[in-house]
């Protein structure tokens, strides 16, 4: 069982469309990560969300944290080619000092 | 440089040949995890070092993995005897703190055994 489920797998729209990506769970986490990962690189932190209801932005990207830490969302505006990537979602779970993370949302903005 | 290093980028082995992968963490960063990642999948959590303390290694897939910090720094993965399910890419991170904490990553070596 995946414990924090990302949708949706993969998602191709033109460049200047919105788009939103989910990471959902059933487990409560003390908070969440989001990363982007580029072919061949490692995964970039871009925001780490510990309240609930927490919202933080990043530019063009929101993020949004459930009211009762089990799911978060991004939202990206007018999305750009070099968005592309794979957004992946981490946190560590009650009672574990380690993180998990999804399976990933794979985003490919063509021009 | 100030960023997580990994080496080899790129690694071709014979299956049942055995493999050492190395991973220089940023300095002073106490904890250091290893993880597995298949194309286009999130990583795998393999296992977990603070300092050279080996706290977790739930995620190694069998007793052909192993992984050591012997003095806190840098960190080895060997997987013995390999196999053509070894292939993936392994991804070194480190973070400053506990290993709850956001993680700095490696840009990963990618095994591909024949």
């Amino acid at each position: 069982t995946q414990l924090l489920e990302q949708s949706p797998q993969f998602l191709s729209i033109q460049e200047g469309e919105n788009l939103t990506v989910y990471c959902n769970s059933s487990s409560v986490f003390s908070s969440l990560q989001w990363y982007r990962q580029e072919p061949g690189e490692g995964p970039v932190l871009l925001v780490t969300v510990v309240t609930g209801g927490e919202v933080k932005k990043l530019k063009r990207l929101t993020f949004q944290f459930g009211d009762a830490r089990k799911d978060s969302s991004l939202h990206i505006t007018a999305a750009q080619p070099g968005d592309t990537g794979l957004y992946l979602c981490a946190g560590p779970p009650r009672g574990y000092s380690t993180l998990t993370f999804g399976k990933g949302t794979m985003l490919l903005v063509s021009p | 440089g100030a960023g997580v290093s990994q080496s080899p980028r790129y690694k071709v082995a014979k299956r049942g040949q055995d493999v050492a992968l190395r991973c220089d963490p940023i300095s002073g960063h106490v904890s250091l995890f290893w993880y597995q990642q298949a194309l286009g999948q999130g990583p795998e959590f393999l296992t977990y070092f603070q300092n050279e303390a080996q706290l977790d290694k739930s995620g190694l897939p069998s007793d052909r993995f192993f992984a050591e910090r012997p003095e806190g720094s840098v960190s080895t993965l060997k997987i013995q005897r390999t196999q053509q399910e070894d292939s993936a890419v392994y991804l070194c991170a480190s973070s400053l703190g506990p290993g709850n904490q956001p993680q700095h990553f490696g840009d990963g070596t990618r095994l591909s055994i024949l």
